[in-house]
C-alpha cells in the first residue's frame, strides 16, 4: 500500500529516445510535483499540478511535458533525450493543510542517458 | 513497516533551544544521508549530505550517522524562529535507491 509510487525505477536508454516516468498517489492529495535530483542531491522543482491543473511549470526544456489524466496521478513524458537528462526524479504529493503542507515522495527514478 | 521513519512532531521550541530531528531505517544498503529543509510553500532544500558514519557540522547544523544503529539526527543549536520549517531526512543506497522519511514539522517561537 505505497503512497506514493513511480515507474519504472531504473530506466537506462539513448541519446534521442522518448520516454516516460509515470506516478500514483493513494494519499487523496490534491497537488502533485515532480522534482529532479542532481548528482549533489539538490532537488529542483519541475513541475506541480493542483487537482490536474498545472500551477507549477519552473524553467524546465519544453521536451519536458508533464500529463494528469486525474488527480491522482502525474505522468512525466521526455522526448528527444538527451545526456544532461540523467538525473534521479522524484514524484511527490501534498495536501493543503495552510502552513503544514508536507511532501510525501515516491522512491525516485534513476534515469540513464547514454 | 516503513524502511525510514522519522518522528511526525509536531515540534516546537523556544528560540536558542537545541533541537535533534531523528530518522531510522531498516535498510542496511543505504550509504548517503541527506537532510532536507522545507519551509512552507516552497521545494525542500537541500541542507546536509552525509556518507557513512559520524559527524558533520556545518554552522549551527550538525548532522549524525550512527550506521551500526540505523540512526540519523539533525542538531540545530540556538534555534533561531527562521529554522521553522519541516524538516525531511532522505537515504540512498549505492545503486541510487532513495527513500524520504515523512518529514517533521518545527516550530521555533521567539
Amino acid at each position: 500500500d505505497t503512497a506514493v509510487s513511480q515507474t519504472p525505477k531504473y530506466l537506462v536508454t539513448q541519446m534521442g529516445n522518448d520516454k516516460s516516468i509515470k506516478c500514483e498517489q493513494n494519499l487523496g492529495h490534491d497537488t502533485m510535483y515532480w522534482y529532479k535530483q542532481d548528482s549533489k542531491k539538490f532537488l529542483k522543482i519541475m513541475f506541480s499540478y493542483n487537482n490536474k491543473e498545472l500551477i507549477i511549470n519552473e524553467t524546465v526544456p519544453n521536451r519536458f511535458s508533464p500529463k494528469s489524466p486525474d488527480k491522482a496521478h502525474l505522468n512525466l513524458h521526455i522526448n528527444s533525450l538527451e545526456l544532461g537528462d540523467s538525473a534521479v526524479y522524484f514524484c511527490a504529493s501534498s495536501q493543503e493543510r495552510g502552513v503544514d503542507e508536507k511532501l510525501f515522495f515516491g522512491s525516485g527514478t534513476q534515469l540513464s542517458v547514454l | 513497516q516503513k524502511e525510514v521513519e522519522q518522528d511526525p512532531g509536531p515540534l516546537s521550541v523556544p528560540e536558542g533551544a537545541i533541537v535533534s530531528l531523528n530518522c531510522t531505517y531498516s535498510n542496511s544498503a543505504f550509504q548517503y544521508f541527506m537532510w532536507y529543509r522545507q519551509y512552507s510553500r516552497k521545494g525542500p532544500e537541500l541542507l546536509m549530505y552525509t556518507y557513512s558514519s559520524g559527524n558533520k557540522e556545518d554552522g549551527r547544523f550538525t548532522a549524525q550517522v550512527d550506521k551500526s544503529s540505523k540512526y540519523i539526527s539533525l542538531f540545530i543549536r540556538d534555534s533561531q524562529p527562521s529554522d521553522s520549517a519541516t524538516y525531511l531526512c532522505a537515504m540512498e543506497t549505492n545503486a541510487g535507491k532513495s527513500t524520504f522519511g515523512d518529514g517533521t514539522t518545527l516550530t521555533v517561537k521567539p
